[in-house]
């Protein structure tokens, strides 16, 4: 079945540092492709998305390419801040053919501390 | 503009027990899914609902079940707890229009003892 793998954490980074969490996904066809925070005692907030090859998700000063040769959708920010203190997940698509039908599919997360 | 709202916020029962946890999905959406969100792990799958009738289901046992109402909102309910069904529950809303993207409500914590 379809799978997604996201780099081991906790991730702890200082203040205006570059970040990457990796994720590399197995599917059948080329899903869509999202990223998903989850702030601490909250829900799932969609953070960005890419629904094809070579698309580029961005938001909030993250972003995120669709790399289908290397079926992997690696996060990255060039300058974090203590307000991105959360848990990211990488998530694909997956539809069973019928419309509208879908599940998603998660990693294990990754949790990021960025001290001051 | 509501999003998806879910209730009660915690619950803590004890084992053997049934729960029901609830959802609305947000404005405009008619499609609700479930899932699971074990400690410190990324949410399961568990079913989704579209037009009162469950459209697909995640590999989780039939003490899991479901029901989607005619204004669109949904009952999670669970029979014969057991003390691994401790999770976060989230609820998520589609709408028909824009079915790539799942919003998520805060979620409910069960805790069973």
């Amino acid at each position: 079945g379809n799978s997604v793998t996201q780099m081991e954490g906790p991730v702890t980074l200082s203040e205006e540092a570059f970040l990457t969490i990796n994720c590399t996904y197995t599917a059948t066809g080329y899903p869509s492709l999202f990223w998903y925070v989850q702030y601490p005692g909250e829900g799932l907030q969609l953070l960005l998305k890419a629904t094809k090859a070579d698309d580029k998700g961005s938001n909030k000063g993250f972003e995120a390419t669709y790399r289908k040769e290397t079926t992997s959708f690696h996060l990255e920010k060039g300058s974090v801040q203590v307000s991105d203190s959360a848990v990211y997940f990488c998530a694909l698509r997956e539809s069973n053919g019928i419309q509208g039908a879908q599940k998603l599919v998660f990693g294990q997360g990754t949790r990021l501390t960025i001290n001051p | 503009d509501a999003g998806v709202t879910q209730s009660p916020t915690h619950l803590i029962k004890t084992r053997g027990q049934q729960v029901t946890l609830r959802c609305s999905p947000k404005s405009g959406h008619d499609t609700v899914s479930w899932y699971q969100q074990a400690l410190g792990q990324g949410p399961q799958f568990i079913f989704q609902y579209y037009e009162e009738e469950e459209r697909q289901r995640g590999n989780f046992p039939d003490r899991f079940s479901g029901h989607q109402f005619p204004n669109y909102s949904s009952e999670l309910n669970v029979n014969a707890l057991l003390l691994g069904d401790s999770a976060l529950y989230l609820c998520a809303s589609i709408s028909g229009g824009e079915t790539d993207t799942q919003y998520f409500g805060p979620g409910t914590r069960l805790t069973v003892l």
